[in-house]
């Protein structure tokens, strides 16, 4: 069985704040991806990044930057001086090598940035 | 280009009437899928479509739910007999294979009176 827990529920933070969504994931697949998708107040999810079980380099894009542990099954995401358009609920989520393609979900993490 | 297509936007419907959710993939994409979105589901996997392969029913809740796909294309969700535990928001998301990222759309409000 796969499960992607995102203890936080709500973060409020204050603009140009740096904040960190947390994601642990539980997998037996020794293969597997994991994404964060970002679902702004217009509904639609928008993809952010994957990354693979075999890569643990750390990524950054801008604002953003990803830290993936496979020693604690974590996958966190960093926003660096948040800004207003950044409100949206965030996803973490997994797919194993034997799940073909289903992505489980965490249960996202509401972010709110107050100008 | 033109992402993930699904109709209608919001659906009303009276309680034992039949649905049916419209989604157009990303034009190559070959793999489709259906999510369902509620408040106290989260996000939950519904069924998954590879190329010509069977599709992979294993998230559907129940037999009044089913979905198909057209030429490799148009993917159709039907729910019969709707109950008021299936209003939620329906998401279609296609990829180019397994694995890749999902590109969602905007998805279908569905909410059964």
């Amino acid at each position: 069985a796969q499960k992607v827990t995102q203890a936080q529920t709500e973060i409020s933070v204050v603009e140009k704040e740096d904040v960190t969504l947390d994601c642990v994931y539980e997998t037996r697949d020794t293969t597997y991806y994991l994404f964060w998708y970002k679902q702004p107040p217009s509904g639609e999810l928008v993809f952010l990044i994957r990354r693979n079980s075999f890569d643990e380099q750390n990524e950054i894009s801008g604002r953003y930057s990803w830290n993936f542990q496979k020693s604690t099954s974590s996958f966190n995401f960093t926003i660096t001086a948040s800004q207003v358009v950044d409100s949206a609920v965030y996803f973490c989520a997994l797919i194993g090598g034997t799940s073909y393609g289903k992505l489980t979900f965490g249960q996202g993490t509401i972010l709110t940035v107050h100008p | 280009g033109a992402g993930v297509s699904q109709s209608p936007s919001n659906k009303v419907t009276e309680k034992g009437k039949d649905v049916e959710l419209r989604c157009d993939p990303i034009s190559g994409h070959t793999a489709l899928y259906w999510y369902r979105q509620s408040l106290g589901q989260g996000l939950e996997f519904l069924i998954y479509f590879q190329g010509n392969s069977a599709p992979d029913k294993s998230g559907l809740p129940s037999d009044r739910f089913s979905a198909e796909r057209t030429g490799g294309s148009v993917s159709t969700l039907t729910i019969q007999r709707t109950q008021q535990e299936d209003s939620a928001v329906y998401l279609c998301a296609s990829s180019l294979g397994i694995n890749s990222p999902l590109h969602f759309g905007n998805g279908t409000r569905l909410t059964v009176t």
